[in-house]
This record gives C-alpha cells, sequence and structure tokens, in this order.
C-alpha cells in the first residue's frame, strides 16, 4: 500500500486560512468515509485533530475542519494560530482492512 | 482517563527481534469496542502503521511488515505486545501504541512513544 500524498509544506500568517490536501485512492480515501487528521508537535505524540472526514472531537478548536471530495480529502483551519504550527497527517482506513497515513505536512506561522 | 504506555529494550541488534509491550490503564483490553495498534515514526519522517489487534486475537498488519511482525493480547495483564523478527537500521523508529475505535475511523489515544535503535 501506498502513503496517502500531502504537500510537504505549507505555510500561512496568523488570522489566515490554510487548506491541506490528503490523496489517495478509490481503495482508502475515495472507498471510506474513516479519513481523520492528526497533529504533531515536535517530540510528542499525535493528536486526533479529526475523525470520520469532518468530525471533530470534543476539546479541539472549531477553526479546525475536514472535507473530502473523491480521493481527496482536506483540512482547512482558519483563523491560524501561533499555536498551530505543527506536522500534520492523514490517514484512511483501507479495503484490506489496514490503515494507511499520508506523508505528513509541515505548518509554518509566519 | 484512558493512558497508554510503552516500554521494552531501547536498544536491539541486527538480526535480532524487536519486542515491545504497551499496558493500557483507564481502559479494559478486553473490550469489544477498540482495536490496539502500533504506528512508528522513523526520525524526521512520518508514520507508519505497523498492525492492530483486537480483543479475541485477531490481527491485521502492514503487508509490508506482515512476514516479519507478530502481536498479541494480554487481556489479564490489560496489555498487548509487537514483535518484529530480523531487524535493520530501517527499523529505528519511535514505536507508539495507539488505541482505534471499532467501527471508526479514529485513533483517539497515543502513548508518548519509545525510540527503539538498531545497532550492533
Amino acid at each position: 500500500q501506498s502513503a496517502l500524498t500531502q504537500p510537504a509544506s505549507v505555510s500561512g500568517s496568523p488570522g489566515q486560512s490554510i487548506t491541506i490536501s490528503c490523496t489517495g485512492t478509490s481503495s482508502d480515501v475515495g472507498h471510506y468515509n474513516y479519513v481523520s487528521w492528526y497533529q504533531q508537535h515536535p517530540g510528542k505524540a499525535p493528536k486526533l485533530m479529526i475523525y470520520d472526514v469532518s468530525n471533530r472531537p470534543s476539546g479541539v478548536s472549531n477553526r479546525f475542519s475536514g472535507s473530502k471530495s473523491g480521493n481527496t480529502a482536506s483540512l482547512t483551519i482558519s483563523g491560524l494560530q501561533a499555536e498551530d504550527e505543527a506536522d500534520y497527517y492523514c490517514s484512511s482506513f483501507t479495503t484490506t482492512s489496514t490503515w494507511v497515513f499520508g506523508g505528513g505536512t509541515t505548518l509554518t506561522v509566519l | 482517563q484512558v493512558q497508554l504506555q510503552e516500554s521494552g529494550p531501547g536498544l536491539v541488534k541486527p538480526s535480532q527481534t524487536l519486542s515491545l509491550t504497551c499496558t493500557v490503564s483507564g481502559d479494559s483490553t478486553s473490550s469489544g469496542n477498540y482495536y490496539w495498534s502500533w504506528i512508528r515514526q522513523p526520525a524526521g519522517k512520518g508514520l507508519e502503521w505497523i498492525g492492530r489487534i483486537y480483543t479475541t486475537g485477531s490481527t491485521n498488519y502492514n503487508p509490508s511488515l506482515e512476514s516479519r511482525v507478530a502481536m498479541s493480547v494480554d487481556t489479564s495483564k490489560n496489555q498487548f505486545s509487537l514483535k518484529m523478527s530480523s531487524v535493520t537500521a530501517a527499523d529505528t523508529a519511535i514505536y507508539y501504541c495507539a488505541r482505534e475505535e471499532y467501527n471508526s475511523g479514529l485513533f483517539d489515544y497515543w502513548g508518548q512513544g519509545t525510540l527503539v535503535t538498531v545497532s550492533s
């Protein structure tokens, strides 16, 4: 199974919005709504930010939102804050009952 | 509060077997509501899912690692374990254990991670 495709880096200024894409295939992102997004700060474990494409766990800011179209899922962060600077990973369940992650995107808040 | 804690040797020799255990508190590995997964991350690189185990012992593994990986669960100790054989330097990584909600698309609780270095 191949990793999902994410841009290596994105950046934005405080207050702006950014979107991170996550492209898979009809065997993973395009097949299930089991797409989730994780935030990882340096030296820390990943933290769940979005699950089942667009659901936010309790405690996650509503500045984070998710969507999906075809084989591509997206994470949007609005009202960028300095604390949002981190690595972001998407993941998807696959038709072979396995999980696949994206390569990760580094978000820089300018 | 659910907590997961990885434990095991931090240094493994090439060609040997890596063995890690994840101890769960605040939840039960015998719960039918969750899978229990292992995920790794080489330094400076992305996340790689290794595999998962259900309370029944049913497993799913990453096809690229399947021939070298075995997972088990010990519900009496509330632990689950990973064994990876014939390790090489490419297996050097931070290894995380995580809880995956059954019939949902999320890993909601993660351990802090443990660094395993493969070196002679």
